[in-house]
Parts: structure tokens; sequence; C-alpha cells
């Protein structure tokens, strides 16, 4: 199975910061890399897929990258409704793991 | 508009079973691959179970792989999940999710229906 590894587990931000999150898989699994936020009590929105392509209607403050194992997050200007979890998850092979999330919080 | 609807989630005991539902509308559910993700209480998402369109693949994930059963009904616009030999491990909000495109990403997701294994 690929293992999915996020980092950091959570983090500290205040608005307007710029944020990074990275995903690293156990092995090279292409583009095939998605991300979710997901807010308390909310099911999971997804916000890109096939590593870079921002979902409709996502604010183009969000941005994807990367591919093969090494994949990040990046929010280019942290906003008060971006708290949140945030989630990648590999699509390349079953089963279709997700990281283990990342807990963006105010600083 | 998308949306998928689940049902059938609530307090069973350890060992019996319960067969969640999920009903799509605003959009051709045969056309669409859609699996199962749930959420323990406090923890992240993982991944349960796949199923094709025509339901020519099937995936499970190890942890419920010969105790869950995924099907579904492309007349009824309906996609199940038979739960079997439930533990207490399977307490968790249960999401169906669609499956889209050649990168198999989930865009729309249910509410969630929430399923607690418990004496």
């Amino acid at each position: 199975d690929i293992q999915m590894t996020q980092s950091p587990s959570s983090l500290s931000a205040s608005v307007g910061d710029r944020v990074t999150i990275t995903c690293r898989a156990s092995q090279s699994i292409s583009s095939f890399l998605n991300w979710y936020q997901q807010k308390p009590g909310k099911a999971p929105k997804l916000l890109l897929y096939a590593a870079s392509s921002l979902q409709s209607g996502v604010p183009s403050r969000f941005s994807g990258s990367g591919s093969g194992t090494d994949f990040t997050l990046t929010i280019s200007s942290l906003q008060p409704e971006d708290f949140a979890t945030y989630y990648c998850q590999q699509s390349y092979s079953p089963p279709r793991t997700f990281g283990q999330g990342t807990k963006v919080e105010v600083k | 508009e998308v949306q998928l609807v689940e049902s059938g989630g609530g307090l069973v005991q350890p060992g019996r079973s319960l067969r969640l539902s999920c009903s799509a509308s605003g959009f051709t559910f045969s056309s669409y691959e859609m699996n199962w993700v749930r959420q323990a209480p406090g923890k992240g998402l993982e991944w349960v179970s796949h199923i094709s369109s025509s339901v020519s693949t099937i995936y499970y994930a190890d942890s419920v792989k010969g105790r869950f059963t995924i099907s579904r009904d492309n007349a009824k616009n309906s996609l199940y999940l038979q739960m079997n030999s439930l533990r207490a491990e399977d307490t968790a909000v249960y999401y169906c999710a669609r499956g889209n495109g050649y990168y198999r990403h989930f865009d729309y997701w249910g509410q969630g229906t929430l399923v607690t294994v418990s004496s």
C-alpha cells in the first residue's frame, strides 16, 4: 500500500501569512495527488486535483505543485475562512490513502 | 445541483450488521465511480471502499475486507455499504463521495452518517 505522510501535523499562522503544507508518498504516484479541506463537523471539500489543478470555485490563493513522491499545497495569503484541516490523498492505486492531516490554527 | 445524501447510520452492538445508503441526484449516477470514506471521532479520513460505474471493479481497505460489501443500484441512483461483524473500531462518520475523471478525485461528498458500535 502507498503511505502518505503530511508535514507538519499542525501549524499556527496569522491572516495574510503564506502557508505551505507538504505531502510525501511512499512510492511514485505521478500526479495522482488531491488536496481536501475540512472544517469541524463538515464533509471534506476538494481543493485541488492532479497535484495542481484548482477545483472549480476554489479561490486562486490555493495552489499545488509536485509530482512523483513530493507535493506541496500553498495558501498564498491566509484568510479567516482557511483555518481548517487539510488532507492529501493519492488516487494512483487502491487503497486510495489519505495523509494524516494538517491542522491550520490561529496564531 | 449534485447532491449525495447518506442514511442508515445509528447505534449498533458489536458483531451486528448495518446497511448504509447514499442517494445521489443532480448528475448521471451510472457514469461515475463511487466511494465510501470514514472518519473516526477526532481522527483523520480513511478510505473504505470503491465501486466503479459499471460494478466491474470493487476495492476495499484491508480493515474492512471480508466484513463490508459495497454495491450500487444505478436504476435507483443509490450506493450502499453493507457492514457485517461490526467492531468498536468501525465507529465513525461514513461519507459517500463521487470519484471523477482520470485522476479519480473525490469532487462531491455527502454530509455523512454516524455509525456507533457499542454495547
